[in-house]
């Protein structure tokens, strides 16, 4: 099976950076995704890192280590609209579904 | 990218009955997945609908009582029957794209009294 932890909570400020960290347990491993779901609203596809190592994406990052089973999202210069919950997601290699992490919610203050 | 519609956006019902829910994609997609938000959690995975086949149940979910049509490429329905207010929650459909990515509809937010 699959199973992902994260945080279940993170404070910021706005204008810093903040790291979301995931650990994940598969049986297989394609890649490791990203998605955001502001209150009320549908999941959203962020980012998604197939190798080891970082994407960028505007203020958004995401790192990956297959080794370590582990991956995190990056956010800088944080905005008040960055408040949301935030889920890593692996592919299950066997029935092709989406399996998603347990989720944190970010909190951002002025 | 995939836009998809759900019906109904929300709704409040009383315990015993049974509510459907449609989902819409704007293209022709193999698979469709139901999944299920309790309040302040993940997402779980409800079952996956392929059209012209059974739908594939995940562990804890069963076809009595939730359902599941997939009439076409476009189209499926999910049915919460006989309903308890455990089974209050964010139902969403969603579709795969292109990277590993997957789409979602606006969900459909269930309130059982």
């Amino acid at each position: 099976g699959q199973s992902l932890e994260q945080p279940s909570e993170v404070t910021a400020v706005e204008g810093a950076i903040v790291q979301i960290n995931c650990t994940y347990q598969t049986s297989g491993f394609y890649g490791l995704s990203w998605y955001q779901q502001h209150d009320g609203g549908a999941p959203t596809f962020l980012s998604y890192n197939a190798l080891d190592g970082l994407e960028e994406t505007g203020r958004f990052s995401s790192f990956l280590s297959r080794s370590d089973s582990y991956g995190y999202l990056l956010l800088q210069e944080l905005q008040m609209k960055d408040s949301a919950s935030y889920f890593c997601a692996v592919r299950d290699p066997g029935f092709q579904k989406l399996v998603f992490g347990t989720g944190t919610r970010l909190l951002v203050s002025p | 990218s995939a836009v998809i519609s759900q019906k109904p956006s929300r709704d409040i019902c009383q315990r015993g009955t049974s509510l459907t829910i449609q989902c819409q994609v704007d293209s022709q997609v193999t698979m469709m997945f139901w999944y299920r938000q309790q309040p302040g959690q993940s997402l779980t995975l409800i079952a996956t609908a392929n059209q012209g086949s059974e739908a594939t149940y995940e562990s804890g979910f069963v076809i009595d009582k939730f359902p599941i049509s997939r009439p076409n490429l476009t189209f499926s329905t999910l049915t919460v029957s006989n309903m308890s207010p455990e089974d209050s929650s964010i139902y969403l459909c969603s579709v795969d794209g292109a990277e590993d990515t997957q789409y979602f509809g606006p969900g459909t937010r269930l309130t059982v009294l």
